[in-house]
């Protein structure tokens, strides 16, 4: 069974860089997975498609502050730059046999 | 502009039903599959149920399956999620969204269920 695993939580100062992590569980590191972030009081929005090879396809509007990448069965998004509005939660997802798979998610704070 | 707009929440009593409705726009809508995704107030989201463009493959969550139905009518670009036998633990807010090669791309706005006596 697939799983996504997300630390709960993170921080980071205005202005400086974090790299929030995604990891697949075991048998599964060359899936894609797709970021969404979710900002306080608001429905969640896609931000980017994560391939296996490290390629990333954003969505709509998403600014270049926002990139990701891999390595083995770790998806990253990196989000450089921090302003006040990227404080939100942000939840990796793929897909296993006929179902879709979120993570727990990441609480990101601004600090 | 992609638009997914869903509605049919409220207040329901348990055991009941509810329908859902998801009415898309911009996009060719029968080329995609479609899914419900809910969320707990304060929790995380949590995938319930998906469709194929043609309704040939669909897949529930254990915590719905034998409750919930979905379906859809890509005659009116549309798609639902008929809930019965509704429990408390089913309070949430309902998000229909878009499918692009098995990953989710598009949110709707979401939708309120809440089951209470």
């Amino acid at each position: 069974q697939l799983v996504l695993t997300q630390s709960p939580s993170a921080s980071a100062s205005l202005g400086a860089s974090v790299k929030l992590t995604c990891t697949l569980s075991s048998g599964h590191s060359n899936y894609a997975i797709a970021w969404h972030q979710q900002q306080p009081g608001k429905g969640p929005r896609y931000l980017m498609r994560l391939n296996s090879d490290g390629s990333h396809i954003k969505g709509d509007g998403i600014p270049d502050r926002f990139s990701g990448s891999r390595s083995g069965a770790e998806r990253y998004l990196t989000i450089s730059s921090l302003q006040s509005e990227d404080e939100a939660d942000y939840y990796c997802q793929t897909w296993d046999t006929g179902v879709r798979v979120f993570g727990g998610g990441t609480k990101l704070t601004v600090l | 502009e992609v638009q997914l707009v869903e509605s049919g929440g409220g207040l329901v009593q348990p055991g009941r039903s509810l329908r859902l409705s998801c009415a898309a726009s911009g996009f060719n809508f029968d080329d995609c599959a479609m899914h419900w995704v809910r969320q707990v107030p304060g929790k995380g989201l949590e995938w319930i149920s998906g469709i194929s463009w043609n309704s040939g493959s669909i897949g529930y969550a254990d915590s719905v399956k034998g409750r919930f139905t979905i379906s859809r009518d890509n005659a009116k670009n549309s798609l639902y999620l008929q809930m019965n036998s509704l429990r408390t633990e089913d309070t949430a807010l309902y998000y229909c969204v878009k499918d692009n090669d098995y990953l989710l791309d598009y949110w709707g706005q979401g939708t309120l269920v809440t089951v209470s006596s």
